[in-house]
């Protein structure tokens, strides 16, 4: 059974903390990626990852910087944590493109700042 | 104007209704699209893929007119189990770039 596994399901924060969440999948994609979710909004990109130590920006990438260390493992941090980052962070990842690829997310964490 | 469109619902129906999501997407060169369930508190999961000639899936249709550009799901004799929130993804060059609708939101009621 495919697995993408982040670290939390809940976190709270406080105003200006570096936050870390981490995300594990043992699918060997190449592809990983960091939403959040909001309401009305939908899901939007962070970041995303097509390999070890490459990073791309998503829609939204201000206040957030991302890691990826081993292939296995991608992890979002906020520099400076603040209440307008309260949110769902969805980690998921993909096989490479060729075709209607489906993408696995992780249980999701629910982070407050407060 | 957003890049994909979904109208936010709530559909409430009852059991064994059929209920039907439209979902519109603005980039004309989008490659690949899909229909994603959210249970409450739960992580998207991949419903089924879309392609041009339609397919089906059990209880489950989806359509894509490219023409239009929108996509469809239908749900035939809709079930308690139902019940989640629906994603339309739509990946423009189909390159992992997948961008989501903010979802379609179904209560299926005895």
């Amino acid at each position: 059974d495919v697995k993408v596994t982040q670290s939390s399901r809940y976190l709270v924060k406080r105003t200006g903390e570096k936050v870390f969440l981490e995300c594990v999948q043992d699918m060997d994609h190449e592809n990983m990626f960091w939403y959040r979710q909001d309401p009305g909004l939908g899901l939007r990109l962070i970041y995303f990852s097509y390999d070890v130590k490459m990073k791309e920006k998503g829609d939204i990438p201000e206040g957030y910087s991302v890691s990826r260390e081993k292939k296995e493992r991608f992890s979002l941090i906020l520099e400076s944590a603040s209440t307008n980052q309260t949110s769902m962070y969805l980690c998921a990842s993909r096989p490479p493109p060729g075709g209607a690829t489906e993408a696995f997310f992780g249980q999701g964490t629910r982070l407050t700042v407060v | 104007r957003k890049e994909v469109e979904q109208d936010p619902g709530p559909f409430n129906v009852p059991e064994g209704a059929t209920v039907a999501f439209n979902c519109t997407y603005s980039n004309s060169a989008s490659q690949s699209f899909f229909w994603y369930r959210q249970d409450c508190r739960k992580e998207p999961k991949l419903l089924m893929s879309v392609y041009s000639s339609g397919n089906e899936d059990g209880r489950f249709t989806a359509q894509l007119n490219r023409a239009s550009q929108y996509i469809s799901l239908l749900i035939r004799d809709s079930k308690l189990s139902d019940s989640a929130t629906y994603l339309c993804v739509v990946d423009p060059y189909n390159n992992n770039d997948m961008r989501f609708g903010a979802g379609t939101r179904l209560t299926v009621k005895p």
